[in-house]
């Protein structure tokens, strides 16, 4: 069983540019989330795809925004990239419909914005 | 709206001594509680979760926690702690219901001392 993998595991951007990070879910698992991690902070809740349609959001502005594709792996686009945008970037996946199934997250993209 | 509450942000302890990590948590709402390890520079493992039933939840590498209602507590222990547990831990919760969006405390950093 493949876990999520995401890539790339690091990346270096500059103020104002734009960024996708992506993702590929845990097979079986057709609901993908992705969360925030400023440093010394916990993960904060960005959006949840279903079936490749949002479902859910975070209190992030709409300059955060993500794809779920067919095949249930996901990218995370984030335009006019702020210095506070840097963090690291976590994409979970779970099994959505069954009741309690938790969040198997990937390793993550450390985002630095300079 | 739901919120959680690490009570420690570092808890340094002697290997082989017990360890409990406090995570107290708010909600209107039936909740499901979580618990997340995070090792360096990787992302967030569960640990065990609680959906419903017993109180007593058992998980990996040797951790429990215990949900207590009237509390709003969902506190994780560990009899003996190993070098192996140094790590970040986070408690998490949901409703279950919408987009299953995890609210994460800020965690709580284990520091096992040799």
């Amino acid at each position: 069983e493949t876990g999520v993998t995401q890539s790339p595991t690091h990346l270096i951007k500059t103020r104002g540019q734009q960024v996708t990070l992506r993702c590929s879910s845990q097979s079986g698992h057709n609901t993908v989330s992705w969360y925030q991690q400023a440093l010394g902070q916990g993960p904060q809740f960005i959006f949840q795809y279903y079936r490749e349609e949002e479902n859910g959001r975070g209190n992030f502005p709409p300059r955060f925004s993500g794809l779920q594709f067919p095949n249930y792996s996901s990218e995370l686009n984030v335009n006019a990239l702020e210095l506070d945008d840097s963090a690291l970037y976590l994409c979970a996946s779970r099994e959505g419909g069954r009741r309690g199934s938790p969040l198997h997250f990937g390793n993550g993209t450390r985002l630095t914005v300079t | 709206a739901q919120s959680v509450t690490q009570l420690d942000s570092q808890v340094p302890v002697f290997e082989e001594a017990p360890v409990e990590l406090r995570c107290n948590y708010s909600s209107s709402v039936s909740v499901y509680l979580f618990w997340y390890v995070q090792y360096p520079n990787q992302g967030l493992q569960l640990l065990l979760k609680y959906l419903s039933g017993s109180t007593l939840v058992k998980g990996i590498n040797g951790f429990e926690a215990e949900f207590n209602k009237s509390q709003t507590s969902f506190h994780l222990r560990k009899p003996s702690v190993h070098i192996s547990d140094t790590a970040e831990y986070f408690c998490a919760v949901t409703s279950g219901a919408g987009s299953y969006q995890l609210t994460f405390g800020k965690g709580t950093k284990l520091s096992v001392i040799p």
